[in-house]
This record gives structure tokens, C-alpha cells and sequence, in this order.
């Protein structure tokens, strides 16, 4: 079965400094991966996708992710944080094999310190 | 496109009392999903449907909760009776089949709260 784990439940990092969120993954095949964020009082928003082709997947507001498979990983990254980016961030894997369904983290808070 | 629609934005109710939460999907979307979140089980997929037809409702808690589809358009989930452990933020999801899997888009959530 599909599952996806994320080691950090929270996070403070400074403004300006880089941001770096962790997501291990199990799935059986190869899987489409997905970073959504959700700003207090908001719905999850779709950050990056990845499905084939180039590790390295770009997505809005400056993050990116990499797709690692000797590691199960699919870890986001940003180089330059905003107090803007303090959220919730949630990493997504699937559909199933006989589903549509995505398996979705637990998530990580992001709090961002002037 | 308005994106995925969810009303109401905050509901307050009575333990015991009837909910009901309502969903527009975005035009075009075959998949419209219904997620629970709250602070101690994160997010959890109640139940999802594909061309209006409930595919998979095993994420359902319990009798009290059901699911309608009556159109591509429209969706329902509905509480009746209501208790305090129903208090949560539940999200409606849609998604396109078409040219491969592209992820979920997620409305607004309606913040239920039942006393």
C-alpha cells in the first residue's frame, strides 16, 4: 500500500535563510509525487508535481523538489524563505494501482522568524 | 475558473442537528473527492466519485455520514445526527482524468463545529 511519511512535524527557519522539508514515500511503482501547501484558514494548494522525466521538478513561489528513487524520497526545497511561506506543507503520493486516490503526509509546519 | 466552491465557509451547529456541506466542482473535472481534516488524524479521504458515481466510500466513519452526486456539478455531504467528534474541516477535491494524473484542487473547506 501507498504511504508517505514525513519525518519533521515542525520547522523554524529565518527569513533569507533556505527551507528544506523531508518526504519518504512507499509505493510500488513508480509514483507521481505532490507538495501542496496550506496557509492558515486556506484549502491546500498545489506547489509541484512530479510524475517522469527530470528529478528536479520546479514549482510556484520559488520551491523546488527532488526526486530521489534509491532514497524513496521527494524532498522540497527553497533557497530563500519569505515570511510569506510560513504554512503548512504536505507531501502527496499516488494515484493507486487500482484507485485514485493520493496518500497524503502528515505534514510540516513552516514558521518563519524575522 | 472559480476554482473548486465549498459553502458554507464556517458552519456552527447543534449536537443532533442535520448538516449538510456542499461542493461545485470545477467544470470539466471527472473526479470530486470529499477529505476530513483535523489536528489528531490529519487529512482523510471520506469518500470519492468518478462521473457522479461513488467509487469509494470506505473512509466514511460511520452511518451518519452520506455522500451525493446528483450532477457533475453539485455534490453533498451530510451529517445527520451530528455529534462533537464530527468537529472538523472538511475539504472537497476535484480532478481531471484527461492527459494523465494532475493532482487534486481543493476548495476553501467548510470549518464545522458542532457543540
Amino acid at each position: 500500500a501507498q504511504s508517505v511519511t514525513q519525518p519533521d512535524i515542525h520547522i523554524t527557519v529565518s527569513e533569507g535563510a533556505s527551507l528544506e522539508l523531508r518526504c519518504n514515500y512507499s509505493y510500488g511503482a513508480t509514483p507521481y509525487l505532490f507538495w501542496y501547501v496550506q496557509s492558515p484558514g486556506q484549502g491546500l494548494q498545489l506547489l509541484l508535481k512530479y510524475f517522469s522525466g527530470d528529478t528536479l521538478v520546479q514549482g510556484i513561489k520559488g520551491f523546488e523538489a527532488e526526486f530521489k528513487r534509491s532514497q524513496s524520497s521527494f524532498n522540497l526545497r527553497k533557497p530563500s524563505v519569505h515570511w510569506s511561506d510560513a504554512a503548512e506543507y504536505f507531501c502527496a503520493v499516488g494515484p493507486g494501482s487500482n484507485d485514485y486516490k493520493l496518500s497524503f503526509g502528515a505534514g510540516t509546519t513552516v514558521t518563519v522568524r524575522a | 475558473d472559480a476554482g473548486v466552491i465549498q459553502s458554507p465557509r464556517h458552519e456552527v451547529t447543534e449536537m443532533g442537528q442535520e448538516v449538510t456541506l456542499r461542493c461545485k466542482p470545477i467544470s470539466g473535472h471527472d473526479y470530486l473527492f470529499w477529505y476530513r481534516q483535523t489536528m489528531m488524524r490529519g487529512l482523510e479521504l471520506l469518500i470519492y466519485f468518478n462521473n457522479n458515481v461513488p467509487i469509494d466510500d470506505s473512509g466514511m466513519p460511520e452511518d451518519r455520514f452520506s455522500a451525493k452526486m446528483p450532477n457533475a456539478s453539485f455534490s453533498t455531504l451530510k451529517i445527520q445526527p451530528s455529534e462533537p467528534r464530527d468537529s472538523a474541516v472538511y475539504f472537497c477535491a476535484s480532478s481531471p482524468r484527461d492527459r494523465g494524473f494532475y493532482g487534486y484542487t481543493f476548495g476553501s473547506g467548510t470549518r464545522l463545529t458542532v457543540v
